[in-house]
């Protein structure tokens, strides 16, 4: 009974090409996120919905679009990457509401491990 | 700017030795959260901790404490007679009280126990 899960698991490709990383969680959350971890094990969220609407967007290339179809899954497409896509996304699952938006805790997926060559 | 700081890059201890996890952070909400995470070699992320900033006491869980304290902005985590599963790297997070639980995380400290 995985909590969060992302398809793949690995995904390897040439620069240029168009990927989409799928997550699905069953913690009958709201709220659902994004995050980039570089090579340097460095963190940093990307997107966040709730819902499905998109509550949070940092500083992104709009080479990368996330999409909600329903409150369980958050799927990111990226397009025509580039070698500095390569990097582990997280997504990621918590209870957080409108009332209480710091507090509930993330739930993380094991990762997807994106290599660009 | 960084919000959340952990100095230590890595901290290597023996089996059973005691390791000391330095986090400082940096907010000007007077609501926000603080978590500890723990990313083992297989790569998962794993939550261990959530301390909302009023409530300074401090928490233990097992081998596991946590000590906040908003006068430092620190929230420092120990591990007590470490193991050889110990080994991750673990992560401190701030989330600010209007973010949506956006977790601002700091670099890492990367913990390595030999036996």
């Amino acid at each position: 009974d995985t909590a969060v899960s992302q398809t793949p698991k690995y995904l390897v490709t040439q620069m240029g090409n168009d990927k989409s990383i799928k997550c699905e969680q069953n913690l009958g959350h709201d709220t659902m996120y994004w995050y980039k971890q570089d090579s340097k094990k460095f963190l940093k969220i990307m997107f966040s919905y709730n819902n499905k609407e998109l509550i949070i967007n940092e500083t992104v290339p709009n080479r990368f679009s996330p999409k909600s179809p329903d409150k369980a899954h958050l799927n990111l497409h990226i397009n025509s990457l580039e070698l500095g896509d390569s990097a582990v996304y997280f997504c990621a699952s918590s209870p957080t509401t409108p009332s209480e938006q710091a507090s509930g805790e993330q739930y993380f997926g094991p990762g997807t491990r994106l290599t660009v060559t | 700017a960084q919000k959340v700081t952990q100095a230590q890059t890595e901290i290597s201890v023996v089996e059973k030795e005691d390791v000391t996890l330095d986090c400082v952070y940096e907010t000007r909400d007077t609501t926000y959260y603080l978590f500890w995470y723990k990313q083992p070699p297989s790569g998962e992320l794993v939550f261990l901790i959530r301390r909302n900033s009023f409530d300074e006491q401090n928490e233990i869980s097992g081998r596991y404490s946590w000590n906040f304290q908003k006068s430092t902005s620190s929230f420092n985590f120990t591990i007590t007679a470490s193991q050889v599963v110990d080994s991750a790297v673990y992560f401190c997070a701030l989330s600010e009280g209007v973010s949506w639980g956006k977790l601002q995380f700091g670099a890492g400290t990367q913990v390595v126990v030999t036996p």
